[in-house]
């Protein structure tokens, strides 16, 4: 089965970067897209950006380009983010995503994120 | 970019049907998955595509999408239903393709 596993909570300070790992199983890494998603303490989810397993190809949203960089390690099937020049207001629970279908092109579409990870909480604080 | 609008909380009775809404500009048009997210979990998805439920979810979950609301409805529903509920649908060619709604907490009584 699908298994999405994300590596351990993060304390960061401000100014710092963090970099948050998700390693898949299951399934033929390279078939499916990845989007990040986080959730600060007690709010919604914000869906930060995608990357194409297959072809490196990313999507960020502008509010966070810049700062977010998406990418994997199809060696060992295992996907990045990092984000940099960390605030307060980054302090969240990141999740990974993979997209639920094969789209054909292996671009970003409308398809669901079917599978998520278990969450990287990271904190940023001084 | 577009906006999804949802009610903060929905209540309802154990055995009793919950719909929660998902309201956007022409949200008929476009394909709307739902989450669920229990306390402390990562979300899940419930609904994909208005109406279809990935392997495993329950019949008891089924989701409409017409005009300008989608509606995620929760039959016979059970004390373990009772989480967190975000739609979600695909802005292609903006800025955030992938928008989420601000969530729904189902409370059941």
């Amino acid at each position: 089965q699908v298994q999405l596993v994300q590596s351990g909570a993060e304390v960061k300070k401000p100014g710092a970067s963090v970099k948050v790992s998700c390693k898949a199983s299951g399934y033929t890494f390279t078939n499916y897209g990845i989007s990040w998603v986080r959730q600060a303490p007690g709010q919604g989810l914000e869906w930060m950006g995608w990357i194409s397993a297959y072809n490196g190809n990313t999507k960020y949203p502008q509010r966070l380009q810049g700062r977010v960089t998406m990418t994997t390690d199809t060696s060992t099937s295992t996907a990045y983010m990092e984000l940099r020049s960390l605030r307060s207001d980054d302090t969240a629970v990141y999740y990974c995503a993979r997209d639920l279908n094969i789209v054909v092109d292996h671009s970003l579409g409308s398809t669901a994120m079917g599978s998520w990870g278990q969450g990287t909480l990271v904190t940023v604080s001084s | 970019s577009y906006v999804l609008t949802q009610p903060p909380s929905v209540s309802v009775a154990p055995g009793q049907t919950a719909r929660i809404t998902c309201g956007g500009n022409k949200i008929g048009s476009r394909s709307v998955h739902w989450y669920q997210q229990k306390p402390g979990q990562a979300p899940v998805l419930v609904v994909y595509d208005d109406s279809d439920r990935p392997s495993g979810v329950p019949e008891r979950f089924s989701g409409s999408n017409s005009g300008n609301t989608a509606t995620l409805t929760i039959s016979r529903v059970e004390a373990g239903d009772e989480a967190d509920y975000y739609c979600q649908v695909w802005d292609s060619g903006s800025d955030h393709p992938r928008v989420f709604g601000g969530g729904t907490k189902l409370t059941v009584l």
